[in-house]
This record gives structure tokens, sequence and C-alpha cells, in this order.
């Protein structure tokens, strides 16, 4: 099983600062099969990034995803209040699909 | 666009079986793509359980397979999970997703989530 570590646990920033958040996998992950997923307090989690670095539907160009192999990252080059949520990362080219324990981004 | 709803029983008793269903709507079951079930513990993450291609195809999460049992019904559009021999560790807010196989498999539609709490 590939184990995925995010880091930070929790990231403090106010509005309009930048954010950039790392996900590392415990062995390479083939084929860039990593996700970022976004998740509000009471809500499902939302899909924003695919294949390490493609947005997926409807999301804005102020997220951006990076990385390949072990090292994996995400930036928000501007926080907007809907922003600060949680955000996992995930794996899936090699089953069991893993999830990263989360990163926390909160109002500073 | 697709949309998924989970329903079941809020509330089992430890040692029994969970059952839930994922209806799809908006689209097919016979897509290509995988259905799957993931869990969130409260005030914890998410954790892949299982999922199922419209064929009967399956993969689990290797800590739940012994009392996992995913299956799909195309004449009804929706997707089941049994978890058996449930204990306080697997109250959780159960969700339902869609892997898009166009997507590097990953979750792009989601359901709300139900509750699940196990407890005598």
């Amino acid at each position: 099983e590939i184990v995925l570590t995010q880091s930070p646990g929790t990231l403090s920033l106010s509005p309009g600062e930048r954010a950039t958040l790392s996900c590392r996998a415990s062995q390479s992950v083939s084929s860039n099969y990593l996700a970022w997923y976004l998740q509000k307090p009471g809500q499902a989690p939302r899909l924003l990034i695919y294949g390490a670095s493609s947005r997926a539907t409807g999301i804005p160009d102020r997220f951006s995803g990076s990385g390949s192999g072990t090292d994996f990252t995400l930036t928000v080059s501007r926080l907007e209040p809907e922003d600060f949520a949680v955000y996992y990362c995930q794996q899936y080219g090699t089953p069991p699909g893993t999830f990263g324990q989360g990163t926390k981004v909160e109002i500073k | 666009q697709v949309q998924l709803q989970e329903s079941g029983p809020g509330l089992v008793k430890p040692s029994g079986t969970l059952s839930l269903t994922c209806a799809v709507s908006g689209g097919s079951i016979t897509s290509p793509n995988w259905w799957s079930w993931v869990r969130q513990p409260p005030g914890k993450g998410l954790e892949w359980i299982a999922e199922i291609y419209y064929t009967g195809g399956t993969n689990s999460n290797p800590s739940l397979r012994s009392r996992v049992t995913i299956s799909v019904d195309k004449s009804k559009n929706h997707f089941s999970l049994k978890l058996s021999s449930v204990t306080a560790a697997d109250t959780a807010v159960y969700y339902c997703a869609r892997i898009n196989s166009y997507q590097y498999y990953s979750m792009d539609v989601w359901g709300q989530g139900t509750t699940v709490t196990v407890s005598s």
C-alpha cells in the first residue's frame, strides 16, 4: 500500500496569500494517478486536480498541481475566502487507492 | 449531470451488517466508470473502501476486504455496500463516488454522504 504524507498539517494564511501544499508518496505513483480534493465542513470532498496537474471542470485557474513520482504539490495562487478548508491528495496508480491525512488551510 | 445519493440505516448494532445503497441519476451506471465507497470517521480523514464496475468487477481495501460486499444493480441504476461484523470503529460518514476512467481514475462526482453510527 502506498502511504501519502501531506505537509504541513495546518497552514495559517490570509486571503490573497499564496498556499503551497505538499503530498509525498512512499513509492512512485504510476502514471501520475494523483488527485487533489477540497473538503469544507459538513460537505463531501470536491475534485480539484486529477492526473497530478489537470484542473477538474469548473475549478478556477488559481488552483494548480504539479509533481511526479513521489513528490506532488498543490498551489493556490491567491487565497479566496471560500478556499479555507481541508485539502486531501489521493493516489490511484496502485490499488488500494489511498488518501493523504489532509492539510487544513485556515485563516490567519 | 450525474448525481449520487446514498441511503440506508443511520444506526447499526455492533456485530451487525451495515447496508447502504447509492442511487445514480442523470446518467447510466453502465457508463465506462467505476463506482466507489469512501468513508470518513468523525474528525478524521478519508478512507477508500471498495469499488465496482457495472460488469461486476470489484476491488476493495485489503484492511476491510473480509467484511465488504459491493454489488451493482443495473436495472435500478444503483450500487450497494454491505459491511459485516461492524464495531464502533465503523462509525463514519459514508460517501459514494464516481471514479472517472477518463480522468486518471479520480473521484469526480460525490454523494452528499450518509452518517452511520454503530451502537447498541
